[in-house]
């Protein structure tokens, strides 16, 4: 089983910083990976697939970079709408899809 | 507009069975492989059961706690994605989400969550 690990588990940032999010896999998973944004009583989004690709609707300040084991989601100038908790998943060795166990983003 | 609407949640006994329900609307998903994903409030994300299309052979596969417990199916005649829990746990306790795998293999479109509650 792929294990995921997120880092840091809490950001704290002011609105328009920029902030870099990190996803590690325990083996490779080529570029099969996804970031989901959840915000609070919602269901997570799908933001970014096949490590860097943008979903529809998604906004340009966000983008993700990385293939094998280390990923990065990266998020330039902050928006009020975007403090929230971060996801990243596997996709490359199934079952199972394994998540990270996130990192959320707080207003400073 | 493509979405997936949850039915189901519930209070159920520790041993007991429930069904949840997600029915698809915006998009015909026969050709979909379709999941659930589960939280624990205020917990991550855990992948419980996947099933694929019908036209690639209907597939299931589970996540090892739920395994021999949980069945996931479909009805594609109802444009709907069913879990069947049996021998409820109170860790099964949380929010169930429905989903649908994007061709790529990410999870592009989420029901809105449906709480299951095992409690005695």
């Amino acid at each position: 089983e792929i294990v995921m690990t997120q880092s840091p588990a809490t950001l704290s940032l002011s609105l328009g910083e920029g902030v870099a999010l990190s996803c590690r896999a325990s083996q490779s998973i080529s570029n099969n990976l996804a970031w989901y944004q959840q915000k609070p009583g919602q269901a997570p989004r799908l933001l970014i697939y096949g490590a860097s690709t943008r979903a529809t609707g998604i906004p340009g300040r966000f983008t993700g970079s990385g293939s094998g084991t280390d990923f990065t989601l990266t998020i330039t100038s902050l928006q009020s709408e975007d403090f929230a908790v971060y996801y990243c998943q596997q996709y490359n060795n199934w079952p199972p899809y394994s998540f990270g166990q996130g990192t959320k983003l707080e207003i400073k | 507009e493509v979405q997936l609407m949850k039915s189901g949640g519930g209070l159920v006994s520790p041993g007991g069975s429930h069904r949840l329900s997600c029915t698809a609307s915006g998009f015909t998903p026969i050709y979909a492989w379709l999941t659930w994903v589960r939280q624990v409030p205020g917990k991550g994300l855990e992948w419980v059961a996947r099933i694929k299309s019908n036209t690639d052979g209907g597939a299931t596969d589970y996540a090892a706690p739920v395994k021999g417990r949980f069945i996931i199916s479909r009805d594609d005649s109802k444009n709907t994605l069913f879990l069947q829990m049996n021998f409820l746990k109170t860790e099964d306790s949380g929010v169930y989400y429905c989903t649908r795998v994007h061709v790529d293999g990410a999870f592009d479109v989420w029901g809105q969550g449906s709480v299951v509650s095992v409690s005695s």
